[in-house]
């Protein structure tokens, strides 16, 4: 069964610097999403992505972080200049049709470390 | 702010019990809902998918039910099996808006 798969799965960082989480989304699968999970709290939506354009973001998803489908399967997501704060899980998915119509599909998740 | 709560926070059953699990949200203008589940330190597995047209959605042994109305959504899992332990994670679209999760059920299925 096809599934979403995403590289590093820990990542560790010194604050300040810069990280770029992986994602190969399904491959027949249009639509694309970043969520983060800080340890013990609520999955929170980043933003989604369609037509290599963001599609939505929310207020987390601030001047530090962009997305990229640099090629026809890779989904990226950097931050540019890492805080302590932003040590999360990080989970990408990805749906055939826009999320109202669709399930989406997770990514076993990046767990990012920020020291 | 759209806010998701989820009763009860923890839940823990012998195997072989039929289980309820909450959802509540307190804006009506969703565009569906999805139960996941979530394994410690894994990602998401969808379980079901309602739209909002929809009043329930059923798998295996797995119902969930979508009342608009009172803002709740149900997850019922009938005889239960220690495999059935994790978290369980309810979330809502709203219209121009992405997921909103709420909190999760943490189970545990004693055998």
């Amino acid at each position: 069964e096809p599934e979403v798969t995403q590289t590093p799965s820990h990542q560790v960082t010194q604050m300040g610097q810069e990280v770029i989480l992986r994602c190969v989304p399904i491959s027949n699968h249009l639509y694309f999403y970043w969520y983060r999970q800080i340890l013990g709290q609520k999955v929170e939506f980043l933003v989604s992505f369609y037509n290599n354009e963001i599609s939505e973001k929310s207020e987390i998803f601030d001047d530090q972080f962009s997305v990229e489908r640099p090629d026809g399967s890779n989904f990226t997501l950097k931050i540019r200049s890492t805080k302590l704060e932003d040590s999360a899980m990080y989970f990408c998915a990805s749906s055939a049709l826009a999320g109202a119509q669709d399930t989406q599909y997770f990514g076993p998740g990046t767990r990012l470390t920020v020291l | 702010k759209q806010e998701v709560t989820q009763i009860p926070a923890a839940l823990s059953v012998p195997e072989g019990e039929n289980l309820v699990l909450n959802c509540s949200f307190t804006d009506s203008a969703i565009y569906n809902l999805q139960w996941f589940r979530q394994d410690p330190g894994k990602g998401l597995t969808s379980l079901l998918l309602i739209q909002s047209s929809q009043r329930e959605q059923t798998s295996g042994r797995l119902n969930a039910s979508l009342d608009k109305s009172s803002g709740r959504s149900t997850l019922y899992i009938a005889a239960s099996q220690p495999g059935d332990s994790a978290t369980y994670l309810c979330a809502f679209e709203y219209y121009g808006q992405n997921f909103v999760f709420g909190p999760g059920t943490r189970l545990s299925v004693l055998p």
